[in-house]
């Protein structure tokens, strides 16, 4: 498998149920990424790891939990979600340069997105 | 203040022609990248093209080419020969750095619909 992976690609979840998001990359990069999407609202960063230590946390609700237990994988867990939750969320990798090196293109890879219905 | 500005919420363009989505951004940084991305109605983003702030001729891949424009900060993505595929929403974005610390930053899309 190439690219990065996300599962499940759709998900229906009460509010008060318990579930993950699984993304898993297999580039080699050293920074995962979670992204929030609403309708007709900008991409929102939600956290950003990097060589598996958080590095960024926007503020995010505490209903929202990341996991990274390797440079490969990255977990969103949710509970307690509400229906103001629902989106579309985007797993990304990137492989950042430590200083005196750096990649030409230091841009994002994608997965396909998990589109979650809070009900 | 908004870094990526995309000024275009939806745009319409004929099949085979050849169409201009604009970005124009904000920096005072001298080494940054910027980049197109293609969302699909399926929620992939798929990266299309990039432009390094030092690269001196315009980016181009196949299809899609970079209008760059240093002085005023304008990085307006061109796709010729527009097909019906390409209908999707359009983001441009910049990242200041390659530290997880400068982090890729989005304008708010550009609708695109090719017509038939």
């Amino acid at each position: 498998e190439t690219g990065v992976t996300q599962t499940p690609r759709h998900l229906v979840m009460g509010m008060t149920n318990k579930k993950s998001l699984k993304c898993e990359q297999h580039l080699g990069h050293n920074a995962m990424y979670w992204y929030k999407q609403s309708a007709k609202k900008p991409l929102e960063l939600m956290f950003v790891y990097s060589l598996e230590e958080r590095v960024e946390n926007n503020s995010v609700p505490s209903r929202f939990s990341p996991e990274c237990p390797n440079s490969s994988h990255l977990f969103l867990h949710l509970h307690t979600l509400q229906p103001e939750d629902s989106a579309l969320y985007l797993c990304a990798s990137s492989q950042d340069s430590h200083p005196g090196r750096g990649p030409r293109n230091y841009g994002y890879t994608f997965g396909s997105g998990t589109r979650l219905t809070v009900v | 203040a908004q870094k990526i500005t995309q000024t275009q919420p939806g745009m319409f363009v004929q099949e085979k022609e050849a169409v201009t989505l604009d970005c124009t951004y904000d920096t005072s940084d001298q080494s940054y990248g910027l980049f197109w991305y293609k969302q699909p109605s399926s929620g992939e983003m798929i990266f299309l093209i990039y432009q390094g702030s030092y690269d001196e001729q315009n980016a181009t891949e196949g299809r899609y080419s970079l209008n760059f424009q240093k002085a005023r900060k304008s990085a307006n993505l061109v796709i010729s020969a527009s097909q019906l595929g390409d209908s999707a929403m359009y983001f441009c974005a910049m990242r200041e750095g390659v530290n997880a610390g400068n982090m890729l930053t989005f304008g708010g899309g550009t609708r695109l619909m090719v017509k038939p």
